[in-house]
């Protein structure tokens, strides 16, 4: 069955510090991948995407991801944590079973220290 | 700018009741979504249309319904709310198939 897995509940960072956010998906065949943002009391807002193509994908606010397809990843990098970055962030992967669905990770809670 | 809404942001209301909550996006897509965020489980899907009268089931649609007579609302109703649909639910509208989800604010909802 397809899933997506984010194994990191939490994590804190210091401001000014690089960020490695994981992510693993079990899918079929090549997916479509997503990474969200969401901060406290609001809706997601898609940082980046990968559809095909090069295997880095830059996206919003200085994010970036990697396609790993020996690993089934999309792991989300930044060099530099900004205090401003602290929210939830969602890794989804689609589309499922010949449909528009995404299914989401259970999310990642990045806390940055000052 | 196209948008997606939902209302009202925020709902007290009584176990048994009917509630609806609102959806309408600006982006003329044909799909939207319904999900449900609680604390560990992140994401669920509740409900999603494909189109103007189409719905289908997702992974936890007991208890809630959804209606599609137009492009731009997909309005989510809970028949009888029961205290275990506390929860923030939010609605999303995508394109084409593989195109990103757009998400609305979200709507609180407490069933007291």
């Amino acid at each position: 069955a397809q899933s997506v897995t984010q194994p990191d509940i939490h994590i804190t960072v210091s401001e000014g510090a690089s960020l490695e956010l994981r992510c693993n998906y079990s899918y079929g065949a090549t997916p479509y991948l997503f990474w969200y943002v969401q901060s406290p009391g609001q809706g997601l807002q898609l940082l980046l995407k990968y559809f095909s193509g090069d295997t880095l994908v830059q996206g919003i606010k200085g994010f970036e991801a990697e396609f790993k397809r020996s690993q089934s990843s999309f792991n989300l990098r930044k060099p530099s944590v900004h205090w401003s970055d602290a929210a939830e962030y969602f890794c989804a992967v689609g589309p499922m079973d010949s449909s528009y669905k995404l299914i989401f990770g259970s999310g990642t809670r990045l806390l940055v220290r000052p | 700018d196209a948008e997606i809404t939902q209302s009202p942001r925020h709902k007290i209301t009584e176990t048994g009741r009917q509630v609806t909550l609102a959806c309408h996006q600006t982006w003329n897509h044909n799909n939207m979504f319904w999900y449900r965020q609680d604390l560990g489980h992140g994401l669920r899907l509740i409900h999603y249309s494909y189109g103007v009268h189409d719905t289908n089931k997702g992974e936890v649609s007991d208890g809630y319904s959804v209606s599609r007579s137009n492009t731009e609302d997909l309005p989510l109703t809970l028949e009888s709310a029961a205290s275990s649909q506390t929860s923030v639910y939010f609605c999303a509208s995508s394109g084409d198939r593989g195109n990103e989800q757009f998400f609305g604010p979200g709507t609180r909802l407490t069933v007291l």
